[in-house]
């Protein structure tokens, strides 16, 4: 078990790039969460993932947001043409089936010049 | 809708003396409460968690947390505070969606250890 990994864990871009980060759950965990941390707040959930299907999104999750986790097991979430407010730890976590537990990786902290 | 309130945002203590962060929620049902710590630029670790069995809760550190439905409270506490326990603490409350548990955090409370 080597926990939840977050690849890369610092990016810095310009408003209008598009990103992409990928997290890599626990072996076996079959759900894969993400979420974003403003500075001075807490995470705030942005999408679920059981397997491969996307189950829930929040409203935070605009159009310029889009997350993968084609076979079940690593994810990607990209921003398209990136925003200043886009600037956020973007935190990944994955439990098992059924747990209520879940495994935050070391996040990727985003900044939008 | 479930929600979290942490009562002050940033906590100073002497090391040595009693922890107190202090968690009140809001939730419709028996919820599942949570309490995890960030260290600077990392990501968040489990302390402990409470799902309806014990009211308390002991988890990893040396920290605690009492369950008081009346008062709807899940303070956490820790009896001798240590320079390693200097944080950012956050308590959450689950809500179950198609079968997961979302996590909805409070603002974080900075703990702060003076020698």
């Amino acid at each position: 078990d080597t926990g939840v990994s977050q690849d890369p864990r610092h990016k810095i871009t310009k408003r209008g790039q598009n990103v992409t980060f990928r997290c890599d759950p626990i072996s076996e965990h079959n759900r894969l969460y993400w979420y974003r941390q403003t500075l001075g707040q807490g995470p705030e959930f942005l999408t679920y993932f059981q397997n491969e299907a996307q189950l829930e999104k929040s409203r935070l999750l605009s159009d310029r947001f889009s997350a993968e986790r084609p076979k079940g097991s690593f994810s990607t979430l990209e921003i398209q043409r990136t925003e200043q407010g886009d600037s956020a730890m973007y935190l990944c976590a994955s439990s098992l089936w059924e747990s209520e537990t879940q495994y935050f990786g070391p996040g990727t902290r985003l900044l939008v010049l | 809708a479930q929600s979290v309130t942490q009562l002050g945002s940033h906590v100073s203590v002497s090391e040595g003396a009693l922890v107190l962060l202090r968690c009140n929620y809001s939730s419709s049902v028996p919820p599942y409460l949570f309490w995890y710590v960030q260290y600077p630029n990392q990501g968040l670790q489990l302390l402990l968690k409470y799902t309806s069995a014990a009211t308390l809760v002991k988890g990893i550190n040396g920290f605690e947390a009492e369950f008081k439905k009346s008062e709807t409270s899940f303070h956490l506490t820790k009896p001798s505070a240590h320079m390693s326990d200097a944080a950012e603490y956050f308590c959450a409350v689950s809500r179950i969606i198609q079968g997961a548990q979302k996590l909805v955090f409070g603002q974080g409370t900075r703990l702060t250890i003076n020698p």
